[in-house]
C-alpha cells in the first residue's frame, strides 16, 4: 500500500495483549479501518475510527489520531485463533478509496 | 444472508489465456471493489462501481484488465492473454450504500498463471 506503515510481524503469548501500529499520509482523510485476514481467507472487519480516540469492540479496540496520522489496534486475551494477518486500511479521496498496508502477522504461542 | 460470493476459487490458466472471474456482492450493495492481493501483501485496488457505474479504474494495471457490472449486481473481471505476473488473489468486496462504508470481502479467486 502507498505510504501505510505497520510491522511485518508480532509474537505474542496466548492470554497477553498485542499492540499493532499503523502510520499512514493525512491527506484526504475519510476514515481508518482494520481487517482480519487468516491465511487463505478473505479480510474479515474488525473496526474503523472515523474520529479520534478509543473504539472498543469485545477483545478488540482501535485507536486513532488523525493530526498525527496513526492509529492502532489493540487485542486483549490473545487466543490461539488470533494467529492471523491484521491489515490496516485508509479510506481517502471524493468516494472514500481504501489503501491498505502490506499487514502484520501475528503468531501466538501457548 | 449470504455474504460475498465469488467463483472459481481457483483458476489454472496458460500464458496467453482469458480468464473470466465472478463476483456476486451482498444483496442490495450498491458498492462493489475488485483488488488484487500478491502472497504476503495487503490487497491493492483495481477497480470500483457503484451500481452499474465503473467511477474509478485508476487500479488497473493494463489494459489486458477489464471489469464490468452490467445490471448492478454481479461483477466480472476479465483478464486478456494473462502473463505470469498476473498470478495473485484476486478479491472482490461490497459495502452499502457508499464507497466509505465499511467493505465485506469475499473468498477471493487464487489466479495461477502457468
Amino acid at each position: 500500500g502507498q505510504n501505510i506503515d505497520q510491522p511485518t510481524e508480532m509474537t505474542a503469548t496466548e492470554g497477553a495483549i498485542v499492540q499493532i501500529n499503523c502510520t499512514y499520509q493525512t491527506s484526504g482523510f475519510n476514515g481508518l479501518f482494520w481487517y482480519q485476514q487468516h491465511a487463505g481467507e478473505a479480510p474479515t472487519f474488525l473496526s474503523y475510527n472515523v474520529l479520534d480516540g478509543l473504539e472498543e469492540k469485545g477483545r478488540f479496540s482501535s485507536f486513532l489520531s488523525r493530526s498525527k496520522g496513526y492509529s492502532y489496534l489493540l487485542l486483549k486475551e490473545l487466543q490461539m485463533k488470533d494467529s492471523a494477518s491484521y491489515l490496516c486500511a485508509h479510506s481517502s479521496g471524493s468516494w472514500g478509496k481504501f489503501q491498505f498496508g502490506a499487514g502484520t502477522q501475528v503468531v501466538v504461542t501457548p | 444472508g449470504a455474504g460475498v460470493s465469488q467463483s472459481p476459487r481457483y483458476k489454472v490458466a496458460k500464458r496467453g489465456q482469458d480468464v473470466a472471474l465472478r463476483c456476486d456482492p451482498i444483496s442490495g450493495h450498491v458498492s462493489l471493489f475488485w483488488y488484487q492481493q500478491a502472497l504476503g501483501q495487503g490487497p491493492e485496488f483495481l477497480t470500483y462501481f457503484q451500481n452499474e457505474a465503473q467511477l474509478d479504474k485508476s487500479g488497473l494495471p493494463s489494459d489486458r484488465f477489464f471489469a464490468e457490472r452490467p445490471e448492478g449486481s454481479v461483477s466480472t473481471l476479465k483478464i486478456q492473454r494473462t502473463q505470469q505476473e498476473d498470478s495473485a488473489v484476486y478479491l472482490c468486496a461490497s459495502s452499502g450504500t457508499s464507497g466509505r462504508d465499511t467493505q465485506y470481502f469475499g473468498p477471493g479467486t487464487r489466479l495461477t498463471v502457468l
